[in-house]
């Protein structure tokens, strides 16, 4: 069954809002929760590394203040994309390591964004 | 710096016919390997991973995928393709001393006709 459970699977909202996204790991503790984007098909792209109890790390050209990542238990992470504009619709994905280095991560059934 | 290459961006197959999805990675250490199905507005699947041992891992649902390291490779193979295999594949590598970050290939969408 799935370990890593994603919320909303899509929504639509208007320009100017925005959008929380929840992350959560059902049977396990993620110190570390990972936050992707998939255009259409296209690959994951990281945006950002979650880490529970301390600021997120971004990568590369990823706005911190467009895309606010909380970590606040080891079971949830959440995305919020502020201020959302059409550009911003996408796939957004997280996934959780469940073990060590050789373990195999765990994703979640991904968000459906769509910006009007 | 880690990378995944995947050369092909679709792959057809009739069904019944082995399939081959090819990825060849770059890692500076010793790399941690992943094969993932995705299907439409769906999460990834994990099918199988190399990390140490034999070189050839068997995974899910008769997935298969062979470990060269002086090829560097990571071949995903099934010998009998189903129409239900259709979806998007994703190669993903992690080097050994680099955290727990995933870098995908760019994907093959594999399409088994009837």
């Amino acid at each position: 069954g799935a370990v890593v459970s994603q919320h909303p699977s899509r929504v639509i909202c208007k320009s100017g809002t925005s959008v929380k996204i929840e992350c959560r790991s059902l049977d396990f503790q993620a110190t570390t929760m990972f936050w992707y984007r998939q255009f259409p098909k296209q690959s994951l792209m990281l945006m950002a590394t979650s880490n529970e109890g301390s600021k997120a790390t971004y990568e590369q050209g990823v706005e911190k203040d467009k895309f606010l990542i909380n970590h606040a238990s080891l079971t949830l992470s959440t995305l919020t994309v502020t201020s959302a504009h059409p550009e911003d619709s996408s796939f957004y994905i997280c996934s959780a390591p469940r073990g060590g280095k050789g373990t195999e991560a765990f994703f979640g059934q991904g968000t459906r964004l769509t910006v009007v | 710096a880690q990378s995944v290459a995947q050369p092909e961006d679709q792959v057809n197959v009739a069904e019944g016919n082995p399939l081959t999805v090819k990825c060849t990675y770059s890692v500076s250490g010793n790399p941690y390997l992943f094969w993932y199905v995705q299907y439409p507005n769906r999460g990834l699947q994990f099918l199988l991973k190399y990390i140490t041992g034999d070189n050839l891992v068997k995974g899910s649902y008769g997935f298969e995928a062979e470990f060269n390291k002086s090829q560097t490779s990571f071949h995903l193979k099934k010998p009998s393709a189903l129409v239900s295999d259709s979806a998007l594949y994703f190669c993903a590598v992690r080097e050994g001393a680099a955290g727990n970050k995933l870098t995908f290939g760019g994907g093959t969408r594999v399409l088994v006709k009837p």
